[in-house]
């Protein structure tokens, strides 16, 4: 099982957009609508940020979406603020009824 | 409020055992999937296991088949880890989560449990 393939890093300034892209097979990203990202500050645990590939827990900003295409997630954070420099790692389900992580990506706001 | 407080880590020789236990409180833990994730320093995330909610279904990542275990008590709202034939590649921080369903998302985390492998 290979770790699902994600930038290590992406930066953009304060006010700008970014997007992460997460790509993985048709047996994971692309087989199932079961694509989630998560958020994680230094020294902190993962927070969730996006479910079902483009779905928002209550709570999280407006500012965090995301879309799936064939098989790669992307994550677009508008509106960078300092505060959203983060690890950010996308998730999803597989065919062998397991989960998978992407390696992560550093995000830097400038 | 939903905690989860993992326990169990520290310092073990290879080969050697350890399990790791998770207490929760604040939601009804006997409708909740549970998770152990893990975290190597400076590395990314590591999905480790899932357990169902009355614990018939189990399923593991492919290097833990075999040397992990996961089980729960719902009487006592606690989720276990047993690891065995630890590796130094296992060094990690163990996170457990809980999702809705084998099928949802880690919609709340714990803080982890540090374990490390060493002679």
């Amino acid at each position: 099982q290979s770790a699902l393939t994600q930038p290590a890093s992406v930066s953009g300034s304060p006010g700008q957009s970014i997007t992460i892209s997460c790509t993985g097979t048709s047996s994971d990203v692309g087989g199932y609508n079961y694509v989630s990202w998560y958020q994680q500050h230094p020294g902190k645990a993962p927070k969730l940020m996006i479910y079902d590939v483009t779905n928002r827990p209550s709570g999280v900003s407006h500012r965090f979406s995301a879309s799936k295409s064939g098989n790669t997630a992307s994550l677009t954070i508008s509106g960078l603020q300092a505060e959203d420099e983060a690890d950010y790692y996308c998730s999803s389900y597989t065919s062998s009824s397991t989960w998978m992580f992407g390696g992560g990506t550093k995000l830097t706001v400038l | 409020q939903v905690q989860l407080v993992e326990s169990g880590g520290g310092v073990v020789q290879p080969g050697r055992s350890l399990r790791l236990s998770c207490a929760a409180s604040g939601f009804t833990f006997s409708n909740y999937a549970m998770y152990w994730v893990r975290q190597a320093p400076g590395k990314g995330l590591e999905w480790v296991a899932v357990i169902s909610f009355d614990g018939n279904n189990k399923y593991y990542a492919d290097s833990m088949k075999g040397r992990f275990t996961i089980s729960r008590d719902n009487s006592k709202n606690t989720v276990f880890l047993q690891m065995n034939s630890l590796r130094e590649e296992d060094t990690a921080l163990y996170y457990c989560a809980r999702g809705q369903g084998l099928l949802y998302p880690l919609d709340s985390w714990g803080q982890g449990t540090l374990v490390t492998v060493s002679s």
